[in-house]
């Protein structure tokens, strides 16, 4: 079935260091590719998507890189601020709308 | 407007009892989706609605789990038979849909703990 691997599970960088979660996915079928982020308590929000046309997007410190060939795709936040410290998801979703969330990755940014 | 909400936001029971969650999506989004997050781990898909459609069922981890919507709004998730295994906060999640790269945005949470 449809799978999302996600690493590290943890990460821990120093205030102004970048970060950078890897996932992969097994459904070829896959074109949709959101990131989001969980702070401790509240809810997932969306911070960045990409679609399977195009290779890399960027919004202001975040960056996502999507390798359809090798099915990884990545996201990069540079000059990383304490308010960045919360729990990542990728997921992938396919032609449908059924979404798989990779293990999610605790981020820690020490000042 | 209002986002996604959720009832009850905590649910105590017993192993052995049903217990029935509630969504109420975003006016207008036409799909909805619930998941599961176990503490600590990532989100576990287990049914989506979209529209008229038949809903995509091939999350749900046993036959003592389903969940409808009517009207094409709400939407409830009943699990039968309650299991400890079965503690978790689930998520129900809404979307304008019609393409396949739209974004899903979360209701808080309904927090199960079975005894």
């Amino acid at each position: 079935g449809e799978n999302v691997e996600q690493h590290p599970s943890t990460l821990s960088v120093q205030e102004g260091d970048s970060a950078v979660i890897k996932c992969t996915y097994s459904d070829s079928a896959s074109n949709y590719f959101p990131w989001y982020k969980q702070e401790l308590g509240k809810r997932p929000q969306l911070i960045i998507d990409i679609r399977s046309n195009v290779g890399e997007k960027k919004d202001q410190r975040i960056a996502v890189t999507l390798n359809k060939t090798a099915k990884h795709f990545s996201l990069h936040i540079t000059e990383t601020q304490p308010e960045d410290s919360a729990v990542y998801f990728c997921a992938a979703r396919a032609g449908g709308f059924k979404t798989i969330f990779g293990a999610g990755t605790r981020l820690f940014v020490k000042a | 407007g209002a986002g996604v909400s959720q009832s009850p936001s905590n649910k105590v029971t017993e192993k052995g009892k049903d217990v029935e969650l509630r969504c109420d999506p975003i006016s207008g989004h036409t799909a909805l989706y619930w998941y599961r997050q176990s503490l600590g781990q990532g989100l576990e898909f287990l049914i989506y609605f979209q529209g008229n459609s038949a809903p995509d069922k091939s999350g749900l981890p046993s036959d003592r789990f389903s969940a409808e919507r009517t009207g094409g709004s709400v939407s409830t998730l009943t699990i039968q038979r309650t299991q400890q295994e079965d503690s978790a906060v689930y998520l129900c999640a809404s979307s304008l849909a019609g393409t396949s790269g739209d974004e899903q945005f979360f209701g808080p949470g309904t927090r199960l703990t079975v005894l």
